[in-house]
């Protein structure tokens, strides 16, 4: 089975500050996607961005850029100029593919890092 | 583009009560889920169909939850009897079921408090 860990609960940062959010899975898997979401307080889970695991180039949207070390199995998420409105709980998650002849992919979360930007 | 709809929004029942949450997810998403957020934890799948058909249950309480998705369009989430541990946010979730691109898109949530 796998696992998502998110080591740090919660995180603050100053407005048009750099913050680094962690995430570590465990897998057996080769194939497989990472994920960040957004849960701002009105908890509608927005995607952040994503990254497919063949994939040697770090995501990037916008503020919003990864650091994907396969050997080290580590997913971080770094936000630029960090904005009042990026106040929201962040989850990693990881998506496998569930046999090898579908297209049928199950999310499996971390328990979330709750960042808050302080103005 | 429509997003993935759900409702009610909130919820408040007693314990053993019975209690329905409806989802419509985004036109011509094959793939729906339903997950169960609780306070202070990511969410977790509780089912997953492909059009009208189950692919995952395998973390249902099938006791007293039950799922369907008539018509391989929106679906409904049934507890009964409800119990004080299945407070929650429930979330559905939606996607295309193209291959190499399965991004799940979520709806608003329903809050359910069991008093």
């Amino acid at each position: 089975a796998q696992t998502v860990t998110q080591s740090q609960p919660e995180m603050s940062v100053q407005e048009a500050e750099t913050v680094t959010l962690s995430c570590t899975y465990d897998t057996s898997e080769n194939n497989y996607y990472l994920f960040w979401y957004k849960q701002p307080p009105s908890r509608q889970m927005i995607l952040v961005i994503r990254q497919e695991a063949y994939k040697q180039q770090n995501a990037t949207e916008n503020r919003f850029s990864v650091n994907f070390q396969k050997a080290a199995k580590s997913f971080s998420l770094k936000i630029s100029d960090s904005q009042l409105g990026d106040t929201a709980m962040y989850f990693c998650a990881f998506m496998k593919q569930r046999n090898s002849g579908g297209s049928n992919y199950k999310l499996t979360f971390g328990k979330g890092t709750l960042l808050t930007v302080n103005p | 583009e429509a997003g993935v709809a759900q409702s009610p929004r909130y919820k408040i029942i007693e314990k053993r009560q019975s209690v329905a949450f409806w989802c419509n997810p985004i036109s011509g998403h094959a793939t729906l889920y339903w997950y169960q957020q609780i306070l202070g934890q990511g969410p977790k799948l509780l089912i997953q169909f492909q059009n009208n058909g189950v692919v995952d249950d395998s973390q249902l309480p099938k006791d007293r939850f039950s799922a369907e998705r008539l018509k391989g369009v929106d679906s409904t989430l049934k507890i009964q009897p409800a119990k004080l541990e299945d407070s929650a946010v429930y979330l559905c979730a939606s996607s295309f079921n193209r291959a190499n691109t399965d991004t799940q898109y979520f709806g608003p949530g329903t809050r359910l408090t069991v008093l």
